[in-house]
């Protein structure tokens, strides 16, 4: 079965540089929320979307910012990269169910932003 | 906010043996999510609960969500060396979005 699609899987940034990672959902999922994992934390929200809308919005600074495109794929934009960037970024997909009330989220393998 | 306590944080056993991993918050979630986490990877669904009291088996590995859907356990029975990996509980809040919570994980070592 498809899983989620993240790119790159990796990526070395110097401080101050921007950095875009890349989110393709599993097929026929609306739904896109994207996380960051410090070494040694448990994965935190930042920010997603339901049908390219903004639907929530977590501990995301104001120097990143995202969108989920017509084709549901979403891009996670990154400026002025601090060294506490450095981390793994997850996306995660849903489909958003009509009559129950969860729905679940399926990871992508992420992306390691290492930020010098 | 809301905040789920997972216990133990770190756990290592014998090839065999059982465990217990617990999730617990003062506060109710519309479902909870069990995931196992590679290092490095991205983190695995292993199962949703949603209903109050419900228990769902998965193999070796059964899961229950309490009355009032604010706690949970993973037990794994006769724990394998593959079974090693980051257990990590997830609580929706439901309601217009379904951001998920997530506990601090418990770090599992299985010895062969």
């Amino acid at each position: 079965a498809a899983g989620v699609i993240q790119s790159p899987r990796h990526l070395i940034k110097e401080k101050r540089e921007t950095a875009t990672l890349k989110c393709y959902p599993i097929p026929r999922h609306d739904t896109v929320y994207w996380y960051q994992q410090g070494p040694g934390q448990d994965p935190q929200f930042l920010i997603s979307f339901y049908e390219k809308m903004q639907s929530d919005k977590g501990s995301i600074p104001d120097r990143f910012s995202a969108q989920q495109f017509s084709d549901y794929h979403s891009e996670l934009n990154m400026s002025s990269l601090e060294l506490g960037d450095s981390a793994l970024y997850f996306c995660a997909s849903s489909s958003r169910p009509l009559a129950s009330s969860y729905n679940e989220q399926f990871f992508g393998p992420g992306t390691r932003l290492t930020v010098l | 906010t809301q905040l789920l306590e997972q216990s133990p944080q770190f756990l290592s056993i014998q090839e065999g043996e059982n465990l217990t991993v617990y999730c617990n918050s003062s506060s109710v979630f519309s479902s909870l999510q069990w995931y196992r986490q590679e290092p490095g990877e991205g983190p695995v669904l292993l199962v949703t609960v949603v209903t109050g009291g419900e228990v769902k088996k998965l193999k070796r590995l059964t899961f229950q969500f309490g009355d009032a859907r604010k706690d949970s356990s993973l037990h794994i029975t006769a724990a394998q060396p593959g079974d090693t990996g980051l257990y990590l509980c997830a609580g929706a809040s439901g309601g217009s979005n379904y951001k998920l919570t997530f506990g601090k994980g418990t770090l599992l070592t299985v010895n062969p």
